[in-house]
């Protein structure tokens, strides 16, 4: 009964490959997130989703490219892998905006590019 | 511009000793301020957030942040720690505006040693 969970937890790809990240959460959420962390633990939101609208798209390379089926799931696609995007890439969701109740995030997903 | 600074990269304390872990803002206007943990190949978790009222907001786990407006401060403390709170804390900062987004600190590593 994960509230967020993420799929996979770890990819190790070559440069150059496409990619893609699930998320799906079962709390009747109705915005989903993507944020990033870096080696140094530093978080930045990525895109943000509202009843499958795009809310926030921050300054994020046009190969990242996020999709929402539903207000349930919001997945990342990545295109032509970089070396730079090895990161944590979590997924989180909020009840309304985030600043009212504040997030519950997924585990994470470890995203090597060899 | 909005943003969180969390001056100590890491907070060594004893156990059954207090601690306190430091995060200051900056905002225009009224800030939403939050504090998350996360421990290793996890997602972060919510531990606390303040709005409005009484300055001294109570989470999770025993913990608990004292909002001070004139210091622009949202710091962290437990009367006495444990080894098990050893984690990644992240303050953050929301503002009610158009367009915004939350903020993160740059996370405190708290070491409680046995």
């Amino acid at each position: 009964d994960t509230a967020v969970s993420q799929t996979p937890k770890y990819l190790v790809t070559q440069m150059g490959n496409d990619k893609s990240i699930k998320c799906e959460q079962n709390l009747g959420h109705d915005t989903m997130y993507w944020y990033k962390q870096d080696s140094k633990k530093f978080l930045k939101i990525m895109f943000s989703y509202n009843n499958k609208e795009l809310i926030i798209n921050e300054t994020v390379p046009n190969r990242f490219s996020p999709k929402s089926p539903d207000k349930a799931h919001l997945n990342l696609h990545i295109n032509s892998l970089e070396l730079g995007d090895s990161a944590v890439y979590f997924c989180a969701s909020s009840h309304g905006r985030e600043y009212d109740y504040g997030y519950t995030f997924g585990s994470g997903t470890r995203l090597t590019v060899v | 511009a909005q943003s969180v600074a969390q001056p100590e990269d890491q907070v060594n304390v004893a156990e059954g000793n207090p601690l306190t872990v430091k995060c200051t803002y900056s905002v225009s206007g009224n800030p939403y301020l939050f504090w998350y943990v996360q421990y290793p190949n996890r997602g972060l978790q919510f531990l606390l957030k303040y709005i409005t009222g009484d300055n001294l907001v109570k989470g999770s786990y025993g913990f608990e942040a004292e909002f001070n407006k004139s210091q622009t401060s949202f710091h962290l403390k437990k009367p006495s720690a444990l080894v098990s709170d050893s984690a990644l804390y992240f303050c953050a900062v929301s503002h009610n505006t158009g367009g915004f987004k939350t903020i993160f600190g740059a996370g405190t590593r708290l070491f409680v040693k046995a």
